[in-house]
């Protein structure tokens, strides 16, 4: 069991906008620890998407847009297309395991 | 932009040392203050930080493998290693390197190589 929980999956039509949340506590999210997302295509490495809670390295479009609140974090992803099919995964720092930490991932499926 | 490829055995048989190492390319492993880890991920599951060394010799690692795992690096040849020692089936994973970002986040990614733990 992850020590952050995401959705096992989520859905939406091309063009439309999707949310991916990702659930911590006091010792992670809620402490104020950066929260990243990556994405991952079938079969291959992970590819990080959104930094430092809410920042997109160099190449990653604006669709793509990250946010926060309280013990929680989500990934917003707007017009959808089909290529965005991949799991995603947040990430973080955990203070009473002293451990970097991740989400369990989320299946997003562009009908 | 620096690139990351993993090496070693793919078959590892129980009880016995999981060794693998990670070449860095495209710069040196010595520049900026970066942090180079590694990760490994379960058939159809999810991600497991492993630990993380620094250019200087500085460790972090998972408290969970803490007693399994060491991680060092040769700057001289460009490259950090992982040894995990006591592998049992259930270590059985995709191996990544990883950049340790300067945020603590990572942003370059080796392939990922598949050790399986088998008799």
């Amino acid at each position: 069991q992850s020590v952050l929980t995401q959705p096992p999956s989520v859905s939406g039509a091309p063009g439309q906008r999707v949310t991916i949340s990702c659930t911590g506590s006091s010792s992670n999210i809620g402490a104020h620890y950066d929260v990243q997302w990556y994405q991952q295509l079938p079969g291959i490495a992970p590819k990080l998407l959104i930094f430092d809670d809410n920042n997109r390295p160099s190449g990653v479009p604006d669709r793509f847009s990250g946010s926060r609140s309280g013990t929680s974090a989500s990934l917003a992803i707007s017009g959808l297309q089909a290529d965005d099919e991949a799991d995603y995964y947040c990430q973080s720092y955990d203070s009473s395991l002293s451990a970097r930490v991740f989400g369990g991932g989320t299946k997003l499926t562009v009908l | 932009q620096v690139q990351l490829q993993e090496s070693g055995p793919g078959l590892v048989k129980p009880s016995q040392t999981l060794s693998l190492t990670c070449s860095v390319s495209g710069g040196s492993i010595s520049r900026g203050n970066y942090y180079w880890s590694w990760i490994r991920q379960p058939a159809g599951k999810g991600l497991e930080w492993i630990g993380r060394i620094s250019a200087r010799g500085s460790t972090d690692y998972n408290p969970s493998l803490k007693s399994r795992v060491t991680i060092a690096v040769d700057t001289s040849k460009n490259q950090f290693s992982l040894k995990l020692t006591s592998v049992i089936a259930a270590d059985t994973a995709v191996y990544y390197c990883v950049r340790d970002g300067q945020g603590d986040y990572y942003d370059s990614w080796g392939q990922g190589t598949l050790v399986t733990v088998s008799s």
